[in-house]
């Protein structure tokens, strides 16, 4: 079975500077989707940003991008110019095709102002 | 265009009890998955509908049940509640072969 390990409960970061948050996942398929949701107090689950495992090169969306590593299977997320409003749980996600979302245990990120 | 909607808000239920959970995809979408978020986990996956099918479980018990109707809009139903189903019911809709699902607010379920 897929799994999904997210090795930092809790991460912070001063306003405007970087942080990397760890995700690393197990499978035995070549071809799937890597995701990092991001859930604010408000609970909707909101997608940041999304990976095809086909793709070599890493994704990026504004002031956040990965580093996916398939070999080593592992999918980091940057954010750059961290912002109060990036304050929120962050869960590192596996889809194989159409079927179901595996995710992690999830990053609790403060932004220090 | 409507994103996913979900009913109640929140919910207090005693252990026994039943309760029924619902939810109202995005327009378009005919696939909907359920997920239960314990606090401070992850979700977790329960089972997805298509075309009013169910078409993918996760490891919950039969007393987890669900719907989806004509319109695609579904419902979950948990019988003889027990104080661990106690979590956020989250609920996504997706077109079938989008890598994208949209997630509604969730139910907030406190079982005492």
């Amino acid at each position: 079975a897929q799994t999904v390990t997210q090795s930092q409960p809790e991460m912070s970061v001063q306003e405007a500077e970087t942080v990397t948050l760890s995700c690393t996942y197990d499978t035995s398929e070549s071809d799937y989707y890597l995701f990092w949701y991001k859930q604010p107090p408000s609970r909707q689950m909101i997608l940041v940003i999304r990976q095809e495992a086909y793709k070599q090169q890493n994704a990026t969306e504004n002031r956040f991008s990965v580093n996916f590593q398939k070999a080593a299977k592992s999918f980091s997320l940057k954010i750059s110019d961290s912002q109060l409003g990036d304050a929120a749980m962050y869960f590192c996600a596996y889809r194989q095709g159409a079927q179901k979302l595996v995710f992690g245990q999830g990053t609790r990120l403060t932004i220090n102002p | 265009e409507t994103g996913v909607t979900q009913s109640p808000t929140h919910l207090i239920k005693t252990r026994g009890q039943q309760v029924t959970l619902r939810c109202s995809s995005q327009s378009g979408h005919n696939t909907v998955s359920w997920y239960q978020q314990a606090l401070g986990q992850g979700p977790q996956f329960i089972f997805q509908y298509y075309r009013e099918e169910e078409n993918g479980r996760g490891n919950f018990p039969p007393r987890f049940s669900g719907l989806q109707f004509p319109n695609y809009s579904s419902e979950l139903n948990v019988n003889a509640l027990e104080l661990d189903d106690s979590a956020l019911y989250l609920c996504a809709s997706s077109l079938p072969d989008s890598y994208e699902q949209y997630f509604g607010p969730g139910t907030r379920l406190t079982v005492t």
